[in-house]
C-alpha cells in the first residue's frame, strides 16, 4: 500500500565534495536507465542516461555507473554545487513500455 | 523554443467536481504521458499515449480519463470519483532517440478544499 508522507532517503554533501546517489532497479530486462532531476516545484529534468550493454557513461561532472549483475545504479557528482540540491530519481526503461521511476534521493548541499 | 506546456500551474476544486489539466506539445512527440507525484514521493503513472485517438492506463488510472485528438494535446481530467485528487501532476513527451529520455512539463498542483 502507499505510505503518505513518506520521506525520501536524503543525502547531505559539502559544497566542493562528490556525491554518490544510488538506486536500484527491477527488471533485468530494462534497455535504458536514465537519471533525472527534480527541483522544487519543478518538472524533472533529463541528466544522463546509459544503455544496458554499458557500464559506465560520463557526462559533464556526471558517471552513471551500471552493474547489472546486482541491478544497481548510481550517479556520480563531481564537485557538487548549492545549485545540485534537488531530488534525483533512476529510471528504467524497456522497449516501447513507459518509464519506470525510482523512489527518488533528496541531495542537500552544505555550503 | 519547443516544449511543453502544463495549465493552470495551481488549481483548487471543490469536492465533486471535475477537473481538467491541459497539457500542450510543440515537439512533435508522438508518446505523451500523465504521472502524479506525491509529497515526497515518486512518479506514478495516470495514463499514456503513444499515437493519436489511443492511450492506455497507467498504474492508477481509476478516477482519472484521458483524450488525444491531437498530436499536440493530452489532457487530463480528474473526476470526482479520483478519492484522493490533490497531488502535483506532470506531464511528458517522448523523443525517441534511442535511449528513454521523457520531457517533462512544469506540472499543475491540484488541491481539493
Amino acid at each position: 500500500g502507499e505510505s503518505v508522507g513518506l520521506h525520501l532517503p536524503t543525502l547531505s554533501v559539502q559544497e566542493g565534495d562528490n556525491s554518490i546517489i544510488n538506486c536500484a532497479y527491477s527488471n533485468s530486462a530494462s534497455d535504458y536507465f536514465i537519471w533525472y532531476k527534480q527541483e522544487s516545484g519543478k518538472g524533472p529534468q533529463f541528466i544522463i542516461d546509459i544503455r544496458s550493454n554499458m557500464d559506465k557513461r560520463q557526462g559533464q561532472r556526471v558517471t552513471v555507473l551500471l552493474n547489472k549483475t546486482v541491478k544497481h545504479l548510481s550517479l556520480q557528482i563531481a564537485a557538487t554545487q548549492p545549485g545540485d540540491s534537488a531530488v534525483y530519481f533512476c529510471a528504467e526503461k524497456k522497449g516501447n513500455t513507459p518509464l519506470v521511476f525510482g523512489k527518488g534521493t533528496r541531495l542537500s548541499v552544505i555550503a | 523554443d519547443g516544449g511543453i506546456t502544463q495549465s493552470p500551474k495551481y488549481l483548487f476544486r471543490k469536492e465533486g467536481q471535475n477537473v481538467t489539466l491541459s497539457c500542450e506539445q510543440n515537439l512533435n512527440h508522438d508518446a505523451m504521458y500523465w504521472y502524479r507525484q506525491d509529497p515526497g514521493q515518486g512518479l506514478r503513472l495516470i495514463y499514456y499515449s503513444q499515437i493519436v485517438n489511443d492511450f492506455q492506463k497507467g498504474d492508477i488510472a481509476e478516477g482519472y480519463s484521458v483524450s488525444r485528438e491531437k498530436k499536440e494535446s493530452f489532457p487530463l481530467t480528474v473526476t470526482s470519483a479520483q478519492k484522493n485528487p490533490t497531488a502535483f501532476y506532470l506531464c511528458a513527451s517522448f523523443r525517441d532517440r534511442g535511449t528513454g529520455e521523457l520531457f517533462f512539463g512544469e506540472g499543475s498542483r491540484l488541491t481539493v478544499l
